[in-house]
């Protein structure tokens, strides 16, 4: 059962333009809300992350949208460049246990995007 | 500040065989998570561990299992490999208490079954 679903697969865009992805998720227990970058051969990187309570975060070019009536989330990253292609993943987790530490991560599926110079 | 480091980089193994991975956590963390990724697809959670014990538990066998030391680093045992358990094994670590659910990534351990 996909948790986190992700989409589009791939998108490719112009240098400057707009790419957005979006993902859905089904359990309401989620309360964060992380969005990772990966590049070939590398493990994942945090880029930014959300929480419930508030509806958009910015954070340098990357915002994410989030949705809580519809269960959904999104990543815009404005004036795109070259080097911001990767394999970009959303991702959700529920609230840490009463004794404390980080819980599991349920990721999307990923979306390759690329930019054209 | 060092971050995540996984060792090795590469492993080919054969059906059958057993094989350890290792990571160490970054400077401070004290919990570790491991993640399969396959091709093509996001990470799939394997296990966690804090405080020396298995925290939390994914849809994994019992041909994975791990440990984590005193010093907070951990391995990653997988026995009787299948074909299928080729993939990127990746380590996170985070820190309790610290910025909510919060995971580094290391670069990983790509294992190869033939």
């Amino acid at each position: 059962q996909q948790q986190v679903k992700q989409s589009p697969q791939s998108l490719i865009v112009q240098k400057g333009g707009i790419p957005i992805i979006n993902c859905a998720y089904e359990n309401t227990a989620f309360d964060y809300f992380p969005w990772y970058q990966q590049f070939p051969g590398k493990g994942p990187a945090l880029l930014i992350a959300i929480r419930p309570d508030v509806s958009e975060k910015k954070e340098g070019r990357f915002t994410i949208s989030f949705n809580k009536s519809a269960k959904q989330f999104s990543l815009h990253i404005m004036d795109s460049q070259p080097g911001d292609s990767a394999t970009y993943f959303c991702a959700a987790s529920p609230p840490p246990l009463t004794q404390g530490g980080s819980e599991k991560l349920v990721f999307g599926k990923g979306t390759k995007l690329t930019v054209n110079p | 500040d060092a971050g995540v480091t996984q060792s090795p980089t590469h492993l080919i193994k054969t059906r059958g065989q057993q094989v350890t991975l290792r990571c160490s956590p970054k400077s401070g963390h004290d919990t570790v998570s491991w993640y399969q990724q396959a091709l093509g697809q996001g990470p799939q959670f394997i296990f966690q561990y804090y405080e020396e014990e298995e925290r939390q538990r994914g849809n994994f066998p019992d041909r994975f299992s791990g440990h984590q030391f005193p010093n907070y680093s951990s391995e990653l045992n997988v026995n009787a490999l299948l074909l299928g358990d080729s993939a990127l094994y990746l380590c996170a670590s985070s820190l309790l208490p610290g910025r909510y659910n919060e995971q580094f990534f290391g670069p990983g351990t790509r294992l190869t079954v033939l």
